[in-house]
């Protein structure tokens, strides 16, 4: 696609309740990254895929949070047994990728916005 | 890791005012500084970046300095507009040739820019 596409656009949930979001990446873009943008506290790293490459996971806030990039492509963030500071836009980009011209501008989807009740 | 620290957290001009927003950061080894725009309702989008190798970059109403020494950047805008008024935020990385590339973003800016 033309940009980079995040669904569901706003998702509210139950506390306990188990959330999925996705992410659709521009096409041929390798590297994929996941930030969370939460009220006065910037944006957040998460996770981030390279390609073939094992991913970097060193920003996922805890065991409950989970990642995973299907044939280099769409990626789903899961959330399981959602708390309410869990409640948080969370914001999808991808780039070029390692190595490549533009590897470093980061186009970003217009995020996924949880609300966890 | 990399921390980047970003004020003011907001501020607000008047119209035809320049804004300014600084940055710090903490590894030295970091050599790309981009700058991200974030209007409401949207994802960040890239504005203007900066490498390690050169000072100041300019694009319009839009400048970025740098001092590796100190480890601090700025954004400047000039003759502001109400269209200007955004989230902003920095950001560095590191840019190894075939390697791994974390982007650390500071807390971002909140600039209203009142008519």
């Amino acid at each position: 696609g033309a940009g980079v596409s995040q669904s569901p656009s706003n998702k509210v949930t139950e506390k306990g309740k188990d959330v999925e979001l996705r992410c659709d990446p521009i096409s041929g873009h390798t590297a994929l990254y996941w930030y969370r943008q939460s009220l006065g506290q910037g944006l957040e790293f998460l996770i981030y895929f390279q390609g073939n490459s094992a991913p970097d996971k060193s920003g996922l806030p805890s065991d409950r949070f989970s990642a995973e990039r299907t044939g280099g492509s769409v990626s789903t963030l899961t959330i399981q047994r959602t708390q309410q500071e869990d409640s948080a836009v969370y914001l999808c980009a991808s780039s070029t990728g390692t190595g490549a011209p533009g590897a470093n501008v980061l186009t970003f989807g217009a995020g996924s916005r949880l609300t966890v009740l | 890791g990399e921390n980047v620290e970003q004020h003011p957290s907001t501020l607000s001009v008047q119209e035809g005012d320049s804004a300014v927003i600084k940055c710090t950061y903490s590894d030295s080894a970091s050599n790309y500084f981009p700058w991200y725009k974030q209007e409401l309702g949207k994802g960040p989008q890239l504005i203007i970046d900066i490498r390690s190798n050169v000072g100041e970059k300019k694009d319009q109403r839009i400048a970025v300095t740098l001092n590796k020494t100190a480890k601090h950047f700025s954004l400047h805008i000039t003759e502001t507009q109400p269209e200007d008024s955004a989230v902003y935020f920095c950001a560095a990385s590191r840019n190894p040739r075939g390697g791994y590339q974390k982007v650390t973003f500071g807390i971002g800016t909140k600039l209203q820019v009142i008519p």
